[in-house]
């Protein structure tokens, strides 16, 4: 059973681009939170989803971040117009049906430049 | 606010000693309580949880934490420390309401020395 998935592991984007991040959660876990951690510091709860939904994005910037969770295919967090400030690593986790436990992808790791 | 506060931000032990990382939370209700490990680079590995019953929680790789509800602590501990334990530990606290939204603390830094 593979573990988390997130892919790229490393992204580089100009300021101004748009930056997609993919997550695709352990099988049979239906899921998903999105958290940030800046440099040096801990990480930060981002938004939560379920299949075709999102259960809570209260900690998700109120503009040009956004996030999804189709029937089919992975999450995807979407940053757009990246500003410096957006460098920083990316985790994804899933948790199954009984969230008991939510389990880590290796992050995506993006740098604004 | 709900909050997790690790005092430490580095230690350095030597390889062979005993081990406490300090963790204090805040939070109104029961907290269920983690312990996760970072290998640089790396994602997230979950060393131990606390829900509910005994206090005294044995994780992976020898590691073992105790919930005190007098002094809101959950520290975490080894009683002998190896060089591969080198990695940061990061405290956090889930918060009721069924799902995994995690506050993490700052995270402590550990370095082994030979």
């Amino acid at each position: 059973n593979a573990g988390v998935m997130q892919n790229p592991r490393h992204l580089v984007r100009r300021r101004g681009q748009e930056a997609r991040l993919r997550c695709s959660p352990m099988k049979g876990h239906s899921h998903v939170y999105w958290y940030r951690q800046l440099p040096e510091e801990g990480l930060k709860f981002m938004v939560y989803l379920q299949k075709e939904n999102i259960i809570d994005e209260s900690g998700m910037p109120k503009e040009r971040f956004s996030a999804e969770f189709p029937k089919e295919g992975p999450s995807i967090l979407r940053i757009q117009q990246v500003v410096r400030g957006d460098s920083a690593a990316y985790f994804c986790a899933s948790s199954p049906w009984d969230l008991t436990e939510a389990f880590f992808g290796q992050g995506t790791r993006l740098t604004v430049v | 606010a709900q909050s997790v506060t690790q005092p430490d931000i580095h230690i350095t032990v030597s390889e062979g000693a005993s081990l406490e990382l300090r963790c204090n939370y805040s939070y109104g209700a029961t907290p269920y309580l983690f312990w996760y490990v970072q290998s640089p680079g790396q994602g997230l590995q979950l060393l131990l949880k606390y829900f509910s019953g005994d206090t005294l929680v044995q994780g992976i790789k020898g590691f073992e934490a105790e919930f005190k509800r007098s002094q809101s602590s959950f520290n975490l501990r080894k009683p002998s420390v190896h060089w591969s334990d080198a990695a940061e530990y990061f405290c956090a606290v889930g918060l009721s309401g069924g799902y995994n939204k995690l506050i993490f603390g700052a995270g402590t830094r550990l370095a082994v020395h030979p």
